[in-house]
């Protein structure tokens, strides 16, 4: 079946490093790929997404790109900050159906 | 922003107990969804509920589990008996549409079973 794999965490920065946190899936067909974030006691929220190969999504300095040929979707930031300290989600949907999400991976940035 | 709110926040039942998990989606969305996170494991899908009835389910969905919209506002996972596997961080979503687009998920529950 469908899945998804991310790098083991935590990942620890300072403020103002540069930030990747792998993700691959394994899928049939064409998914959608998701990022969600969790930060300290609050729900999950979508932070970006892209729907097809090749889209890059982007949301508040974070950035990912659909790679079919390596089946990957990293989440990547420029400078990273104290409150982007949280748990980051990689997960896909095939047609709409139910996210699939991998195990996360705890990000902590301190100044 | 509309929330998703979730009660109670941390619950601790004894094995072999009923436990219900609430939950208030956006008011004006449609589809609800359970889902479900044990300790340092992934977030797992468990059910879909659209139209006063189940639409999708895991093979975790069995039969000690059920959901219920019993009012028109709360949406809510029950589990009959309760077993420490079942321990775990429970979160509800909500969409205007089908699909992944535009899941708001709640901050969850964390269920500990003793």
């Amino acid at each position: 079946g469908d899945s998804v794999t991310q790098m083991e965490g935590p990942v620890t920065l300072s403020e103002e490093a540069f930030l990747t946190i792998n993700c691959t899936y394994t899928a049939t067909g064409y998914p959608s790929l998701f990022w969600y974030v969790q930060y300290p006691g609050e729900g999950l929220q979508l932070l970006l997404k892209a729907t097809k190969a090749d889209d890059k999504g982007s949301n508040k300095g974070f950035e990912a790109t659909y790679r079919k040929e390596t089946t990957s979707f990293h989440l990547e930031k420029g400078s990273v900050q104290v409150s982007d300290s949280a748990v980051y989600f990689c997960a896909l949907s095939q047609a709409g159906t139910a996210l699939i999400f991998g195990k996360g991976t705890t990000l902590s940035v301190s100044s | 922003e509309p929330e998703v709110t979730q009660t109670p926040s941390h619950q601790v039942t004894q094995m072999g107990q009923e436990v219900i998990l609430r939950c208030v989606p956006i008011s004006n969305h449609l589809y609800f969804y359970w889902y479900r996170q044990i300790l340092g494991q992934k977030v797992e899908f468990l059910v879909s509920f659209y139209n006063n009835e189940i639409s999708e389910k895991s093979e975790i969905f069995d039969d000690q589990f059920s959901v219920e919209r019993p009012d028109g506002s709360n949406f809510t996972l029950k589990i009959r008996s309760t077993k420490l596997e079942d321990s775990a961080m429970y979160f509800c979503a909500s969409s205007v549409l089908q699909g992944a687009y535009g899941y708001t998920f709640g901050s969850g529950t964390r269920l500990t079973v003793v």
